[in-house]
């Protein structure tokens, strides 16, 4: 079945540490996201990468990191420089069709960090 | 002002019941629009998609755009406990950065038997 992946389902993280969290698709979308929702906020979109070896910062970039070294991966390093990382991380894909209404986003199962 | 604003709920009904989700809007180049299901602790799933305005129905769902007052609703008709989750509701302009959707904070939405 074509979906997403992502992993660690649940992260405990340590102040100071940083963790990666891994995304992968296997749906050949071009395009991959990442956001993050907290209670009441919505999803909230960090990082986006249209093509392989190219990524933009989104509304909420401060403190991450990202890279896209293959089509299939988009791993999300969250550092001790974000300063509330406490929150649910949802990666998503789309195709590559930009003017397609039907350009609609995939989204993983989630990867909830808490910093203890 | 937030682009999409979405009332967080709770909303709480009985089972059978109709309910009505909304979402207000202020850009005028929105022409894509879509409803997303997330159940607790899961990833958001496409409900329901419409381009501009006008109805579409996909069983006890039916989603409406009403472009000119920037507003856009879902309808789910014979409500059932399995409908409780949060309703996200999101947009996107026409050729607007590849995938960049705008989304409301979400509806908590609690059916009861």
């Amino acid at each position: 079945d074509g979906g997403i992946t992502q992993s660690p389902k649940y992260l405990f993280r340590k102040e100071g540490q940083n963790v990666t969290l891994s995304c992968e698709q296997n749906l050949n979308h071009d395009a991959m996201y990442w956001y993050r929702q907290d209670p009441g906020q919505g999803l909230r979109l960090i990082y986006y990468s249209q093509i392989v070896n190219d990524f933009q910062k989104g509304d909420i970039a401060e403190g991450y990191s990202v890279s896209r070294e293959k089509k299939e991966s988009f791993p999300l390093t969250v550092t001790s420089a974000q300063k509330n990382p406490t929150a649910f991380y949802l990666c998503a894909s789309s195709s590559s069709d930009r003017e397609s209404g039907a350009n609609v986003l995939t989204f993983g199962a989630g990867s909830r960090l808490t910093v203890l | 002002q937030k682009e999409v604003e979405q009332d967080p709920g709770p909303l709480s009904v009985p089972e059978g019941a109709i309910v009505s989700l909304n979402c207000t809007y202020s850009n005028s180049a929105f022409q894509y629009f879509m409803w997303y299901r997330q159940y607790s602790r899961k990833g958001p799933e496409l409900l329901m998609y419409t381009y501009s305005s006008g109805n579409k129905e996909d069983g006890r769902f039916t989603a409406q755009v009403d472009k000119s007052s920037k507003y856009i609703s879902l309808f789910i008709r014979d409500s059932q406990p399995s409908d409780s989750a949060t309703y996200l509701c999101a947009m996107r302009g026409r050729g607007s950065t590849l995938g960049r959707l705008y989304f409301g904070r979400g509806t908590q939405l609690t059916v009861w038997p």
